[in-house]
């Protein structure tokens, strides 16, 4: 398994301000995730990052509002810039850990980071 | 794209009954199927996790199964208690992330 913490655990900001998300892992891991999860909504994958190469984004989020920086095998970023209400979420960073067998990967979260927009 | 639907949206039991959460799943093509717990505010604590091949998996009261043929699983929960009130999220794992559901809220009255 995987222990994950994450910076800050909540904020509350102002519009067209930016947030940066730390994740940290207590392991190398290659695969990064990070999820979003609206009020009353599930998780909503953003983006995967690798280390030494660009992040992976889904349908529905740009590089432009969520950068996201992988500097090492252990440590990723995320920022939400020039936020509006609508960005208001809990933040998740996710990693995976192999089973080791035909079940292929394990998901492990992080505890969040609760994002209000004002 | 992998959709996962879960039935039902909102449950209330009295303590000690037992109960089934249902999860649904439209590509069969899955490595495995994750059930996680979720406490209001916090993020995910993994419960289970069912490879493809196998038909269920233990843990404690925990009792989770899946068909995958008919793209389907199910969470039992034993002798349900007021602590094990959260939001349960169910998760196909495709070869790539997770895909999840909108989650059971479940409330356990004492």
């Amino acid at each position: 398994s995987a222990v994950i913490s994450q910076k800050p655990s909540r904020d509350i900001c102002q519009r067209g301000t930016s947030l940066t998300i730390q994740c940290q892992v207590d392991s190398q891991v290659t695969m990064m995730f990070w999820y979003r999860q609206q009020p009353g909504q599930s998780l909503t994958l953003i983006a995967t990052a690798n280390q030494g190469s660009e992040a992976t984004y889904e349908s529905g989020f740009v590089i432009d509002k969520f950068p996201i920086s992988r500097p090492n095998l252990t440590f990723s970023t995320l920022t939400v810039s020039n936020m509006s209400p609508e960005d208001s979420s809990i933040y998740l960073c996710s990693v995976q850990g192999w089973t080791g067998g035909a079940a292929g990967y394990e998901q492990y979260f992080g505890p969040g980071t609760r994002l209000t927009v004002t | 794209k992998q959709e996962v639907t879960q039935i039902p949206a909102a449950l209330s039991v009295p303590e000690g009954e037992n109960l089934v959460l249902n999860c649904s799943f439209t590509d069969s093509a899955i490595y495995n199927l994750q059930w996680f717990r979720q406490d209001p505010g916090k993020g995910l604590t993994s419960l289970l996790l069912i490879q493809s091949s196998q038909r269920e998996q233990t843990s404690g009261r925990l009792n989770a199964s899946l068909d995958k043929s008919s793209g389907r699983s199910t969470l039992y929960i034993a002798a349900s208690q007021p602590g094990d009130s959260a939001t349960y999220l169910c998760a196909a794992y495709s070869g790539y992330a997770l895909n999840f559901g909108k989650g059971t809220s479940l409330l356990v009255t004492p």
